[in-house]
């Protein structure tokens, strides 16, 4: 089955610097991934996703780069605020399948 | 903006207690799921539900769960005998669509403490 596999584990910036976040998956079919915001306490909300047929997504701050030949996709954040701060998690799914499969999440902090 | 609700927020229950945790998807949705968290783990994966019955489940969703849709618009999760180790923090999700293509938004979550 499908196994994600998410990098660092804890990552700490400077306000204003990037940040980037990578993800691997094992599973070819793969053609779905979503990236979600934790906040503490509170519900995984969807920042960003990719599909297969696509390289790069960007939204305002936020990017998304794929590399299928590589199985692997990173989450880029632009000029890092404090309300950055939170813990991402990467997921991959596949068309045959319903379940979303989770990277053990990465936790940002923002320092000022 | 429409969301998924939970009820309740935090259920507290003696081992081997059954426990019923509810949610209320998305009005339109057609999809529907359960993940679990352990404090500070990934997100795992428990069952999907579309059109009144299980899709997939994953080995954690063993003969102690089972998941109904006892009416139009609620989606629940039953544990029937629990175990310590089922403390967690248990979130619904749905989608309009099937799982790859079509976001899952996730229910604030319930969090389960078994003593």
């Amino acid at each position: 089955g499908e196994n994600v596999e998410q990098h660092p584990s804890t990552l700490s910036v400077q306000e204003g610097d990037s940040a980037v976040i990578k993800c691997t998956y094992s599973d070819s079919a793969s053609n779905y991934f979503p990236w979600y915001k934790q906040e503490l306490g509170k519900r995984p909300q969807l920042i960003i996703d990719i599909r297969s047929n696509v390289g790069e997504k960007k939204d305002q701050r936020i990017a998304v780069t794929l590399n299928k030949t590589a199985k692997h996709f990173s989450l880029h954040i632009t000029e890092t605020q404090p309300e950055d701060s939170a813990v991402y998690f990467c997921a991959a799914s596949s068309r045959s399948n319903y379940q979303l499969i989770w990277g053990a999440g990465t936790k940002l902090i923002i320092k000022p | 903006e429409p969301e998924v609700t939970q009820t309740p927020s935090h259920q507290v229950t003696q081992m081997g207690q059954e426990v019923i945790l509810r949610c209320v998807p998305i009005s339109n949705h057609l999809y529907f799921y359960w993940y679990r968290q352990i404090l500070g783990q990934k997100v795992e994966f428990l069952v999907s539900f579309y059109n009144n019955e299980i899709s997939e489940k994953s080995e954690i969703f063993d003969d102690q769960f089972s998941v109904e849709r006892p009416d139009g618009s609620n989606f629940t999760l039953k544990i029937r005998s629990t175990k310590l180790e089922d403390s967690a923090m248990y979130f619904c999700a749905s989608s309009a669509g099937t799982g790859s293509y079509n976001e899952q938004f996730f229910g604030p979550g319930t969090r389960l403490t078994v003593l």
